[in-house]
């Protein structure tokens, strides 16, 4: 049973569109949700994260929205870039879990230049 | 320079054999991880340790064993391989999270593991 939910599987935007990701998740006692950023051949990496007390967060054209009530969050990617092609992943943390990640099941994202 | 590394990068065994991958991180952090991503991409902790302890064993076979000789390295031993073991393991670290704080975990560039 997946904890957080991740759509579409994959994705593909033209240069200088918006591009959307969507997750959900189960559990309320998840209180830090980050976005991990993965190119082939390479580990993920951190791109973005909010708190559940925040319902939106930008940093440069990375933009999560975040629905407490819902339980649901995204990712906006505004001006996409070729360079921007790659696995999106969304998570969520429980802190009094050992700062676990439990990871959606991924967004494939190509950018069309 | 490299802040988490895993070696090997590829190791490919046969099925029964027993193989060890190694992590190293250079960032002074608490905490090592290891993930399991399979042949979809799905991510999933396997383990954590914390100051050489382990805090997080999930639902992993007792083939597989963490060993961590000091807080800097965390090592993957997984014994009698099978077929479904082939997956990317990623080795990933973070600041102590039972501070209360949530650290960013940064992740090495992964062991490519095929069992044949």
């Amino acid at each position: 049973q997946q904890q957080v939910k991740q759509s579409p599987q994959s994705l593909i935007v033209q240069k200088g569109g918006i591009s959307i990701i969507n997750c959900a998740y189960e559990n309320t006692a998840f209180d830090y949700f980050p976005w991990y950023q993965q190119f082939p051949g390479k580990g993920p990496a951190l791109l973005i994260a909010i708190r559940p007390d925040v319902s939106e967060k930008k940093e440069g054209r990375f933009t999560i929205s975040f629905n407490k009530s819902a339980k649901q969050f995204s990712l906006h990617i505004m001006d996409s870039q070729p360079g921007d092609s790659a696995t999106y992943f969304c998570a969520a943390v429980r802190g009094n879990a050992g700062n676990m990640l439990t990871f959606g099941g991924g967004t494939r994202l190509m950018v069309k230049p | 320079d490299t802040a988490v590394s895993q070696t090997p990068k590829y190791l490919v065994t046969q099925m029964g054999n027993d193989k060890s991958i190694k992590c190293e991180q250079n960032l002074g952090h608490d905490t090592m991880y290891w993930y399991k991503q399979d042949s979809k991409k799905f991510l999933k902790i396997m383990f954590s340790y914390n100051n050489k302890e382990l805090i997080i064993n999930e639902t992993v076979p007792n083939r597989f064993s963490p060993k961590s000789p000091d807080k800097a390295h965390l090592n993957l031993h997984i014994n009698s391989l099978e077929l479904g073991d082939s997956a990317v393991y990623f080795c990933a670290s973070s600041q102590d999270p039972l501070s209360g704080r949530v650290g960013t975990q940064y992740f090495g560039p992964g062991t490519r593991l095929l069992v044949l």
